[in-house]
């Protein structure tokens, strides 16, 4: 069964600092990724998917199917980023996005 | 944004309740999902339907209960038969199955 990783479930920067948020999943074929984000107090939204291959609010993600790996990074960090974030997978032709377990972003001032 | 309502947005059980969680969307999608929301463990699909009359069991789906009779409207009955039925339930829809989620804002049952 596909599975999502995301090992930390805590992750705490100084603002100003780069961040890394990892996700590895485990799929043999070739899957769709997303990064959902929840901001406190509002609803959990799609930041980014892999095939769009763009920056969204400075985020940016690449697929590394070696390594089976999802990471988002930003180079530096503002106070706002500071949110829920979940790595999701979808098999390609299947209807449903199996989540991770989430990882907890605080951008300390 | 109202795209999906999900109310109420806290629900209270008695033990050997069931109790019906409401799910509305107005963006027209095809595609409805409901997620079961624990600390530690993500989201979990309990169930999703690619589109009216149709719905389908995701990897928890015991206890549970779904209809699909208008495209709008998907709701969840969370049964006597749900051991645990205290969590954070998440409604999602999108365009058609398979493509991104919108999410409501959930509702969180708890039992008394």
């Amino acid at each position: 069964a596909q599975r999502v990783t995301q090992p930390e479930k805590l992750l705490s920067v100084f603002k100003g600092a780069p961040v890394e948020l990892k996700c590895n999943y485990s799929y043999s074929g070739s899957p769709e990724l997303f990064w959902y984000v929840q901001y406190s107090r509002q609803r959990l939204q799609l930041l980014l998917r892999h095939i769009s291959r763009e920056s969204i609010k400075g985020f940016t993600a690449d697929l590394n199917k070696g390594e089976t790996s999802f990471h988002l990074k930003k180079p530096f960090a503002q106070e706002e980023d500071s949110a829920m974030y979940y790595c999701a997978l979808r098999v390609r032709g299947a209807q449903k996005l199996v989540f991770g377990q989430g990882t907890r972003l605080t951008i300390n001032p | 944004d109202g795209g999906i309502t999900q109310s109420p947005k806290y629900l209270f059980r008695k033990e050997g309740q069931n109790v019906t969680l409401s799910c509305e969307q107005n963006l027209n999608h095809d595609a409805m999902y409901w997620y079961r929301q624990d600390p530690g463990q993500g989201l979990r699909l309990i169930y999703y339907s690619q589109i009216v009359n149709d719905f389908q069991k995701g990897d928890i789906a015991e206890g549970y209960s779904v209809s699909r009779e208008k495209k709008e409207s998907f709701p969840l009955t969370v049964t006597s038969a749900q051991k645990n039925p205290t969590a954070f339930y998440l409604c999602a829809s999108s365009i058609e199955a398979g493509q991104p989620q919108h999410f409501g804002d959930g509702t969180r049952l708890s039992i008394l």
